[in-house]
């Protein structure tokens, strides 16, 4: 069954720094990988979706790239604003099915 | 883009009682809907993938005759918590995938409250 895993689990910087955000995965048969947004209490919001046959995607100041046969994929976030807190999820499509990291919570200071 | 609505938002309801959540496709049709289940602080867990015409299938550890999934069109899948208990209290989202299958398009969520 695949498992996905998201590194830190929690991350706090001052307002400006670039970040990265880790997500590994342990079946690399993945169909694609989407990178969410998530408010507290909220619904998920979509920010970036990367097919198997892609290595990288970019919105924005948001970067993310997948290497399938390692099983990572990392999301960057240029100059970080307050409103970039968020809790930040990855999901890996397998078949039919999604399958979601634990998440990062991201904190920036202003 | 694709929206996927729900409601309500949010629920309380008394033990022992049912709750119905509505997941809608609003500008696209689903023959497909997921249904997930987050607990605070924790990650989306999949609870069933609704199928528009036949039954839902249900993960492992899900109570089929707990949460009743009906997905009676194109375009609307329903969950009902049966019997819910304060353990029931949680986040369910819903999601469908949009045409093509390649993007997930997720609900807003309900926030359920058993007391």
């Amino acid at each position: 069954k695949q498992e996905v895993t998201q590194i830190p689990a929690a991350l706090s910087v001052p307002e400006g720094e670039n970040l990265v955000l880790n997500c590994s995965f342990t079946d690399s048969a993945i169909y694609n990988l989407q990178w969410f947004r998530q408010d507290p209490g909220k619904g998920l919001t979509s920010l970036l979706l990367i097919q198997s046959s892609q290595r990288e995607q970019t919105s924005g100041r948001l970067n993310a790239s997948l290497d399938k046969s390692s099983g990572r994929s990392t999301l960057y976030i240029a100059a970080s604003q307050p409103g970039d807190s968020a809790t930040y999820l990855c999901a890996v499509r397998g078949g039919n099915q999604f399958y979601f990291g634990t998440g990062t919570s991201l904190t920036v200071i202003p | 883009g694709a929206v996927v609505s729900q409601h309500p938002s949010w629920v309380i309801c008394k033990s022992g009682t049912s709750v119905k959540i509505e997941c809608r496709s609003l500008d696209f049709q689903a023959t497909t809907m997921f249904w997930y289940r987050q607990f605070p602080k924790q990650s989306l867990m999949l609870m069933a993938t609704s199928n528009e015409g036949s039954k839902a299938t249900y993960e492992q550890g899900v109570e089929k005759d707990k949460f009743l999934i009906n997905h009676a069109s194109l375009t609307l899948s329903t969950l009902t918590v049966t019997s819910a208990h304060p353990e029931d209290s949680s986040f369910y989202i819903c999601s469908a995938p949009g045409q093509g299958g390649h993007e997930q398009y997720f609900g807003p969520g309900t926030r359920l409250t058993v007391t």
